[in-house]
């Protein structure tokens, strides 16, 4: 069984202040995906990263995948309290189509 | 534009009383389906997977059941709730052979009392 491990569990920051979630598992990944969940509602796929070292930016938020597909990480730049929420990474199997989740990082942006 | 849906948003029921959830996607075919639960602000426990019409993958031994009686229909069943059945509810779809991205439905509260 391929396993996630997500860390910090919990963050609580100020407005502006910049951070990074991390994703490691000792398995090989296909494709990792990032999702953003509030409360209440379903995730939302934020990003999908395929080739070992590439980095993908969406606004603010920076996504990287490890050299040997086996971790990630997300950073955050200047975030805003709309960033608050539950970040998820998911990691696809090498074969198949299921996806792997971490146990997500609950992060609260305060004004 | 695809879309997905699920029903009921919020239940509460009785131990030992049966359910029944849905789940529908529309704009696309044959998609991959998933159940998952999900603990208070926790991660995505996968329940059961379907990349077709009658073809159901379980994943964890449980008081649950899933049917796909159609293409983009997928059904979570129980016969009697336990009070452990308690969660959050969500359904996803997925593209068959791209890039494992899932979409997922706006989810189904239960409580079991």
């Amino acid at each position: 069984t391929q396993l996630l491990e997500q860390s910090p569990q919990f963050l609580s920051i100020q407005e502006g202040e910049n951070l990074t979630v991390y994703c490691n598992s000792s398995s090989v990944f296909s494709s990792l995906q990032w999702y953003r969940q509030e409360p209440g509602e379903g995730p939302v796929l934020l990003v999908t990263v395929v080739t070992g070292g590439e980095v993908k930016k969406l606004k603010r938020l920076t996504f990287q995948f490890g050299d040997a597909r086996k971790d990630s990480s997300l950073h955050i730049t200047a975030a805003q309290p709309g960033d608050t929420g539950l970040y998820l990474c998911a990691g696809r199997e090498t074969s198949g189509s299921r996806l792997t989740f971490g146990e997500g990082t609950q992060l609260t942006v305060n004004p | 534009s695809q879309t997905i849906h699920q029903w009921p948003a919020t239940l509460v029921q009785p131990v030992g009383s049966p359910l029944s959830l849905e789940c529908t996607v529309e704009g696309t075919s044959n998609p991959n389906l998933y159940w998952y639960r999900q603990a208070a602000g926790r991660g995505l426990q996968l329940l059961f997977y379907s990349v077709g019409i009658g073809q159901i993958s379980s994943e964890v031994p449980q008081n649950l059941s899933a049917s796909r009686p159609q293409d983009r229909q997928f059904i979570l069943s129980s016969k009697k709730l336990l009070l452990s059945d308690s969660g959050f509810y969500l359904c996803a779809w997925s593209v068959q052979l791209a890039g494992g991205e899932q979409y997922f439905g706006p989810g189904t509260r239960l409580t079991v009392t």
